[in-house]
């Protein structure tokens, strides 16, 4: 059974800071990661894509990928209370279409 | 230029009876998703289809639920005789391509409650 881990949180980041999210992920030959955002009560959207090891950059938002460690995080720079939300890592891959999702991250920008 | 819409957003029913959620997926997209949410939880994948054909249903409880993509017309979810653990919010999702490549766009979700 492919797994997907996030700590559930609440993550709470003073407004400014860094914030940083993690997950992990069972199956060793995935090879697409997502993060989406949902905010209560309505629908998730993706934010990054990343499919190679290293950092990819867009804005604010940085996704890291480690394939050895099997390990994804994203990082939010300079965090606004508008980044306040649950932060969903999905991963898929290995000839299997299929999306797994984790339970996700609960985020509290502080103002 | 329409996204995901799903219908009805919210659903009740009563324990036994027959919940069917529809999704039209954004147009041009021919591949499908469904997944379950229960509160403070995350997405469950249940379904994946393109046209008129089921890709993998894994993550579907082997009674009750089906799922349909026909060649016209949206998408349906089928749950007979709903239980009260069947009560979540079901998002669909669709994407242009082959999902663990492309983004998945998603609906508002159909909240279903069973009484």
């Amino acid at each position: 059974q492919k797994e997907v881990e996030q700590n559930s949180g609440p993550l709470s980041v003073p407004e400014g800071a860094i914030a940083s999210l993690n997950c992990t992920y069972s199956d060793r030959v995935s090879q697409s990661f997502f993060w989406y955002r949902q905010y209560s009560g309505k629908s998730p959207e993706l934010i990054m894509s990343i499919y190679s090891n290293g950092d990819k950059e867009d804005g604010r938002f940085t996704a890291q990928l480690n394939k050895a460690s099997q390990y994804v995080s994203l990082l939010i720079r300079d965090s606004q209370p508008s980044d306040s939300a649950t932060y969903l890592c999905a991963v898929s891959g290995s000839g299997d279409d299929k999306i797994i999702f984790g339970k996700g991250t609960r985020l509290h920008i502080l103002p | 230029n329409a996204g995901v819409m799903q219908n009805p957003r919210h659903l009740v029913r009563r324990r036994g009876q027959e919940a069917r959620l529809r999704c039209s997926p954004v147009k041009g997209h021919s591949h499908v998703y469904w997944y379950r949410q229960l509160p403070e939880e995350g997405l469950k994948f249940m379904v994946y289809l393109q046209k008129e054909n089921i890709i993998d249903e894994s993550g579907m409880p082997k009674e009750r639920f089906s799922a349909e993509f026909p060649k016209e017309g949206p998408s349906i979810l089928r749950i007979q005789q709903v239980v009260r653990g069947d009560s979540a919010a079901y998002f669909c999702a669709s994407s242009p391509i082959q999902g663990n490549t492309g983004e998945l766009f998603f609906g508002e979700g159909s909240r279903l409650t069973v009484l």
